[in-house]
């Protein structure tokens, strides 16, 4: 079983859509929950992270982590077709030595 | 401010051979980490270096080394190349400090290794 399992899509939603991506996890020492957008040819770009259970906003992005499920989200709102990437979750026991998720591929179409 | 710049962006290597890929680390960041994207799959821990020593490894063999200089740039080596090492191969540059430990990774666009 991997440590971090992450459905790749591909998700494909309109223009205007609440996009909804997920993991769970199977390491209860990892305390840092990260999500990370990775433009086509590009390296990632940290997107948010949280440390806690519970829902972090940004914008339009929400972060949803559930510790006693080992499942977290990252929430979408009125999605634009400049949001198609792919979406990679990370969780460690710091910054560091993350564990990547797959990632999802999000196709957001006008 | 300078980001993580990575070189060659692009190479082709065959079985056997060795390689180096280069990292410029981020203006004011004294950690590195390397990580491998194969096609289709999540970025895998390779190793960091901070101090210009190794300060943890991922589950890679001993051909893959690395090495940081004293301007916190690196270099990863891969020796006697697999197929299976066809990747993109990513750096990622933060900032260590005895307060707050290491933050944010920051990545460069990587180096993409075919290998024949």
């Amino acid at each position: 079983q991997k440590e971090v399992e992450q459905d790749p899509g591909p998700l494909s939603v309109p223009e205007g859509a609440i996009v909804s991506l997920n993991c769970t996890y199977s390491n209860s020492a990892f305390q840092y929950f990260m999500w990370y957008r990775q433009y086509s040819r590009k390296g990632p770009e940290l997107l948010m992270y949280t440390y806690s259970s519970g829902n972090k906003e940004d914008g339009r992005f929400t972060a949803q982590v559930d510790k006693s499920s080992k499942y977290i989200s990252l929430f979408i709102r009125d999605s634009q077709p400049s949001d198609s990437a792919t979406y990679l979750c990370a969780l460690g026991t710091g910054f560091q030595k993350l564990v990547f998720g797959t990632g999802t591929r999000l196709l957001v179409s006008p | 401010e300078t980001g993580v710049t990575q070189s060659p962006t692009h190479l082709i290597k065959t079985r056997g051979q060795q390689v180096t890929l280069r990292c410029s680390s981020q203006s004011g960041h004294n950690t590195v980490s390397w990580y491998q994207q194969a096609l289709g799959q999540g970025p895998q821990f390779i190793f960091q270096y901070y101090r210009e020593e190794e300060n943890g490894r991922g589950n890679f063999p001993p051909r893959f080394s690395g090495l940081q200089f004293p301007n916190y740039s690196s270099e990863l080596n891969v020796n006697a190349l697999e197929l299976d090492d066809s990747a993109l191969y990513l750096c990622a540059s933060s900032s260590t400090t005895a307060q707050a430990g290491t933050g944010e990774l920051f990545f460069g666009e990587g180096s993409r290794l075919t290998v024949l």
